[in-house]
């Protein structure tokens, strides 16, 4: 079954500082990864998806993130966050034929103004 | 014209009752799903249909049952709920049931159990 790790749950930085949220995965197979967004009382929001080809995939609102298949991982990335920014980030993976999205446990984001 | 719906936003009840959440998309798709989200924010899912056929029933307690009148409806109703029913759950859809699906979701329905 897979699983996915996010660390450093609680991340607290200000305006035009950089963001790296790490995304590690456990799956012994071709995977699709996605990053969600929960900003405060609201949906999950798609922000990025990797399925194929090239690995640095990018998202809305200047996010990326890049899939490292030998160390399991797909990183987010956004070089100048904004208050904006502030919301839970979940990352979320499944195998090709497998609509089980196995989610982490998310990074609460919070960016000062 | 929002994409997943559910019906209630909020919902607080008593232990022991039996209580019906709704989800509709209105996005054609054949496949919904039902995650819960616990006061930790973890997000594991429940159960998935496609085209109203059960494809997904993760280990959740028989108090929980899914129904899916049509392939744009996804109800979920719980029987005598607990105190640990109590969290936020999300209703999705995606086109199909292959992994590779975008999954959209609904903005939730926060169940408080007293």
């Amino acid at each position: 079954a897979q699983s996915v790790s996010q660390h450093n749950h609680h991340v607290i930085l200000s305006e035009a500082a950089s963001l790296e949220l790490g995304c590690n995965y456990s799956y012994g197979g071709t995977v699709n990864l996605f990053w969600y967004v929960q900003y405060p009382g609201q949906h999950l929001q798609l922000l990025l998806k990797y399925f194929s080809g090239d690995p640095l995939v990018k998202g809305i609102k200047g996010f990326e993130a890049e899939f490292i298949k030998s160390k399991f991982s797909f990183n987010l990335r956004k070089p100048s966050v904004q208050w904006s920014d502030t919301a839970e980030y979940f990352c979320a993976v499944n195998g090709p034929g497998n609509n089980r999205l196995a989610f982490g446990k998310g990074n609460q984001v919070v960016v000062i103004p | 014209d929002t994409a997943v719906s559910q019906t209630p936003k909020y919902l607080v009840t008593q232990m022991g009752n039996d209580k019906s959440i709704k989800c509709e998309q209105n996005l054609g798709h054949d496949t919904m799903y039902w995650y819960k989200q616990d006061s930790k924010k973890f997000l594991k899912i429940m159960f998935s249909y496609n085209n109203k056929e059960l494809i997904i029933n993760e280990t959740v307690p028989n108090r929980f049952s899914p129904k899916s009148p049509d392939k744009a409806h996804l109800n979920l109703h719980i029987n005598s709920l607990e105190l640990g029913d109590s969290a936020v759950y999300f209703c999705a859809s995606s086109q199909a049931s292959g992994g590779g699906e975008t999954q959209y979701f609904g903005p939730g329905t926060r169940l408080l159990v007293l």
